[in-house]
Order: C-alpha cells, then structure tokens, then sequence
C-alpha cells in the first residue's frame, strides 16, 4: 500500500524557515518523481514544485522561486520542502504527492497544515 | 494554462448521472486529470489522459474531451461519491488546477 506521511507543519512566524518532510512507503520512492502541492481557501490547490527521481532536474511555481527548495533522500525515501521568507500568503495545506505515468498525481499524502502568523 | 472548472457547487440526489467541466485558456491535448478530494482522505486520482480511467475507478465515471473543453460525467450518482472534485493540465509548468466543484446531495 503506497503511503505519504508529512510532517513538520504547525505556527511558524513571519520570516521563519522550516523544513516540512515527507516519508513514502509502499512504492519505488528513487523511481519516481516527486512533488510538493499546497491548498489555501484563497488559491485552492496550487503546485509548488517538482523533483525528479535522481534530483536531476527542480522545477518550481513561480510564487515560490528562489524561496522554496525541494530535496530528497533517495536511501531514507524522504522527500524535503525547504520554505524560506515566510508570509501570510504562504499560509496552507500542504501536501506531497508521487508522480504518475506523467505528470498528474496518482498519489496524495493527508496534508500538514502551515500558518504564518506572529 | 488555467483551468476554468464549472460548476462550482453541485446538488444532487443518488441515481442521478452529473457532470463538472473544466476549460483551458490554450491548448493542452488531453493532459486533464481529474480528483475527488474527501474531508480526512488523501486525494485520490479518478481519471488522467482526459479519459483513462486509473485502476480502482468505478466505471460510472467516465472523462471526455472536446478540444479545450474537458467533462468528467458521473452516471448513477452513489452516496460515496459525494465530494470535491477537481481538474488538473499537466500540459506544461506550472502544472495548475481548476478551482473545484463540490457535490452535496440534493
């Protein structure tokens, strides 16, 4: 049974860093590419970004640029979402999801909820 | 791309066959997925390529394509299917999603 567990979410203040971490299980985790997804009551689900299997390639929404990183641990079937320069809009669900035959999404973790506030 | 999803609230009674659109601002060939989100579950992926049905979809669904015009029909609405549904374009980045329909019961 495929499974995605995020952790890491919780009140994090505005200009804070953290690292949200998801943990994959029932599949191929180094075969497979890997994304991050966020949902928010003001932009519904919004992609924020891709790593591929072997780290080879990041894509990234443009909302999150230069301040977000994806990671992974191919040998902890870990996948990492580094967020920088937190604000209010950044505020969200945010869940991963593994890549399907192409990029659609053929599973979804539960979501860690992330509020930025002070 | 945006995804233009319609309806955005849908009332229903169980038996009865339905329907959510979604339209893209440019073309994408058939790179529309479709997903029903339900309160305390991991989003589950019901159909991609516009009309394939994943593994495990019940066959009263189904997914067309007419150009940019994309439908995901549910026939013989069950008490299950009840929920949030969503498109998504994986055409090109920024992958993007539609902004949902959800379906009570009538």
């Amino acid at each position: 049974e495929v499974q995605l567990v995020e952790s890491g979410g919780g009140l994090v203040q505005p200009g804070r860093s953290p690292k949200l971490s998801c943990v994959a299980s029932g599949f191929t985790f180094s075969r497979s590419n890997m994304h991050w997804i966020r949902q928010s009551p003001k932009k519904g689900l919004e992609w924020i970004g891709v790593i591929y299997y072997d780290s080879g390639h990041k894509f990234y929404a443009d909302s999150v640029k230069g301040r977000f990183t994806i990671s992974r641990d191919n040998s902890k079937n870990t996948l990492g979402l580094e967020m920088n320069s937190l604000s209010s809009e950044d505020t969200a669900i945010y869940y991963c999801a593994k890549q399907g035959g192409n990029y659609y999404f053929d599973y979804w973790g539960q979501g860690v909820m992330v509020t930025v506030s002070s | 791309v945006q995804m233009t999803q319609s309806p955005s609230y849908l009332a229903a009674s169980p038996g009865e066959s339905v329907s959510i659109s979604c339209k893209a601002s440019k073309s994408i060939s058939n790179n529309v997925a479709w997903y029903q989100e339900k309160p305390g579950k991991a989003n589950k992926l019901l159909v991609h390529s516009g009309s394939t049905l994943q593994s495990g979809t019940p066959s009263r669904f189904s997914g067309s394509r007419s150009g940019t015009d994309f439908t995901l029909t549910i026939r013989s609405l069950e008490s299950e299917d009840f929920a949030v549904y969503y498109c998504q374009q994986y055409n090109e980045y920024p992958l993007t999603f539609g902004s949902g329909t959800k379906l009570e019961i009538k």
